[in-house]
């Protein structure tokens, strides 16, 4: 069964605006909460990631927000660029160990 | 090379022949990875090896399935009879100690 559900499947922001994607996860053993972005072709690529222990991390025009009472966890693209138009998975993983279980994905599409 | 290498980028197979996948992980990556995606999903799972030990082939579909790294570097995935269901892209990823993975851009494999 799907460990980590991941909505919406997609979503098209104008540019400038603000892309949010939101990730749920049933297993409360996981440990490392890091999000993927993938163009057309290319394999994923690390974009962040965070651990249980904070609740917020910031990188750029990219956080995360963390709840760890809700096993939520979201990504939030600022200033949406079109460049930012790719697919973008949530994944989490057990401590030390590296098996990601990813979410279905999330087709974002920024409008010039 | 700098990153994960994967050969060949497009396999097309007729159903019921064995086809080998290959991955060439960053140098001196302990862990590498083999994941399948279907279209329009998130990377599914299969094995896992610590230098030249299979830790985890858990997520390998059926006994079809086969890979390998003898020398506890460059991997082979193999799939013996390949059925239509097969076909996806399978992505290959590498990661050094406590460090997140980096993937390949994937083999697609299409089978008539």
């Amino acid at each position: 069964q799907q460990q980590v559900k991941q909505s919406p499947q997609s979503l098209i922001v104008q540019k400038g605006g603000i892309s949010i994607i939101n990730c749920a996860y049933e297993n409360t053993a996981f440990d490392y909460f890091p999000w993927y972005q993938q163009f057309p072709g290319k394999g994923p690529a690390l974009l962040i990631a965070i651990r249980p222990d904070v609740s917020e991390k910031k990188e750029g025009r990219f956080t995360i927000s963390f709840n760890k009472s809700a096993k939520q966890f979201s990504l939030h693209i600022m200033d949406s660029q079109p460049g930012d138009s790719a697919t973008y998975f949530c994944a989490a993983s057990l401590p030390i160990d590296y098996k990601l279980s990813f979410g279905a994905g999330t087709t974002v599409t920024v409008r010039a | 090379g700098a990153g994960v290498s994967q050969s060949p980028r497009y396999k097309v197979a007729k159903r019921g022949q064995d086809v080998a996948l290959r991955c060439d992980p960053i140098s001196g990556h302990v862990s590498l990875f083999w994941y399948q995606q279907a279209l329009g999903q998130g990377p599914e799972f299969l094995t896992y090896f610590q230098n030249e030990a299979q830790l985890d082939k858990s997520g390998l579909p059926s006994d079809r399935f086969f890979a390998e790294r003898p020398e506890g570097s460059v991997s082979t995935l193999k799939i013996q009879r390949t059925q239509q269901e097969d076909s996806a892209v399978y992505l290959c990823a590498s990661s050094g100690v406590a460090s997140p993975l980096h993937f390949g851009n994937g083999t697609r494999l299409t089978v008539t």
